[in-house]
């Protein structure tokens, strides 16, 4: 079946320590995305990869960096983690972007730890 | 802005019960509606969706139609089980911008 996998799904830090958070998905899709999910909170957007092209939002703090080398995978990475980056945080892809009506398919997330 | 307001607070009822939680949008164009459910320590999965106007979004028992004219989006089942605790999100994008805009979420916890 094709999907969105994340590895791993709980990871565990130590404060100030890098991280890298991996996605991948077999849907061939041109749009990969990266959300922060704190409990009991909706998804917060990061960033997405258009194809190769990155696209930041404008909130989301200096720490957090993606990287993807191919379609298939995507990585967030979190350069001096703090306790308040522990969450949850969401992989997804889409066809296309912009259309209004393209789903997102999510993946079932990588629970960070801090410490 | 874009933003999607959904019913305060859990929604605990029992087994066989009628469910219906509330989504209301506001939007800058002309969305698109979503529904996503988020079992204990999962990520989202699309739940239904409908794209235009008077569209009704139909999966596993749960339905929602797009109504313009009151900017709702309300989901609905007739007979819930112990399986669909779970927290529903109502989500909104507009057409030529990616984002979704979420709601906060409601908790369903369907008791046996």
């Amino acid at each position: 079946d094709a999907m969105v996998i994340q590895n791993p799904r709980y990871q565990v830090t130590q404060f100030g320590k890098p991280v890298t958070l991996s996605c991948s998905q077999t849907l061939n899709h041109n749009v990969m995305y990266w959300y922060q999910q704190k409990s009991s909170q909706a998804p917060k957007l990061l960033f997405h990869y258009y194809d190769k092209d990155f696209n930041n939002e404008a909130d989301t703090p200096d720490n957090f960096q993606s990287r993807r080398p191919n379609t298939s995978f995507c990585f967030l990475d979190i350069r001096s983690p703090g306790l308040g980056d522990a969450a949850m945080y969401l992989c997804a892809t889409s066809r296309e972007r912009g259309s209004g009506g393209d789903t997102q398919y999510f993946g079932p997330g990588t629970r960070l730890t801090v410490l | 802005g874009d933003s999607v307001t959904q019913m305060e607070g859990p929604v605990t009822l029992s087994e066989e019960a009628f469910l219906t939680i509330n989504c209301t949008y506001t939007a800058t164009g002309y969305p698109s509606l979503f529904w996503y459910v988020q079992y204990p320590g999962e990520g989202l999965q699309l739940l239904l969706k409908a794209t235009k106007a008077d569209d009704k979004g139909s999966n596993k028992g749960f339905e929602a139609t797009y109504r313009k004219e009151t900017t709702s989006f309300h989901l609905e089942k007739g007979s819930v089980q112990v399986s669909d605790s779970a927290v529903y999100f109502c989500a909104l994008m507009v057409y030529g911008n990616n984002r979704l805009a979420f709601g906060k979420g409601n908790q369903v916890v369907v008791i046996p």
